[in-house]
């Protein structure tokens, strides 16, 4: 178990740009999450997979967001004509499929849009 | 919607005892989660509530009132690392799997 992975740590990009991020969870984790977390606030759910399949998109900041789970494993966030309101970190976390459905944390991407 | 309340921040001393409350109004109830995040990290989980009762795992026991609507985290025999933000999370019943957080409770623990 390596825990939840995200890269890049940090992201620093100017406005107008298009930025990725990439998630890979625990690997027999089926579920996967999307947060965004901004300075004294917590987390803000944005999208949800259960493997391949995107069961909540409605949460999505805009129509700027988007996600894909591709092959139920790694996950992307990709955000474009990035805005200064966008600077956060995104969290992304999965959880088993089973029990309490507690979710494992990565440690995130802080973006910063200038 | 939604309505998660927890204080915004809290002090203690080493040593001592604190109690974070949180107070919930949402559509449905399928379990309420506390989670600790020190500042710059992920949030890590601490305890899962789904009944009413107490819940006690070590120095952390988490408490649930479901027809109250309220939670508590007491944290016992504080130390400095103690020093973190404490996330309440709602997951609603229905199906879904997505825990709705509060914004936290930044606890400052001092000598």
């Amino acid at each position: 178990d390596t825990g939840v992975s995200q890269n890049p740590r940090h992201k620093i990009t100017k406005r107008g740009q298009n930025v990725t991020f990439r998630c890979d969870p625990i690997s027999e984790h089926n579920r996967l999450y999307w947060y965004r977390q901004t300075l004294g606030q917590g987390p803000e759910f944005l999208t949800y997979f259960q493997n391949e399949a995107q069961l909540e998109k409605s949460r999505l900041l805009s129509d700027r967001f988007s996600a894909e789970r591709p092959k139920g494993s790694f996950s992307t966030l990709e955000i474009q004509r990035t805005e200064q309101g966008d600077s956060a970190m995104y969290l992304c976390a999965s959880s088993p499929g089973t029990g309490i459905e507690k979710l494992f944390f990565g440690s995130g991407t802080q973006l910063s849009v200038l | 919607g939604q309505n998660i309340d927890q204080p915004t921040e809290m002090t203690a001393t080493e040593g001592a005892i604190v109690q974070i409350n949180c107070t919930y109004q949402t559509s449905g109830f399928n379990g309420l989660f506390w989670y600790q995040q020190h500042a710059g990290e992920a949030p890590t989980f601490l305890s899962y509530n789904v009944l009413d009762g107490l819940e006690e795992k070590g120095r952390f026991s988490s408490f649930l009132s479901r027809s109250k609507g309220y939670s508590y985290l007491l944290l016992k025999e504080l130390q400095m690392k103690d020093s973190a933000s404490y996330l309440c999370a709602v997951r609603l019943s229905g199906g879904s799997y997505i825990p709705t957080f509060g914004r936290g409770t930044s606890l400052i623990v001092h000598p």
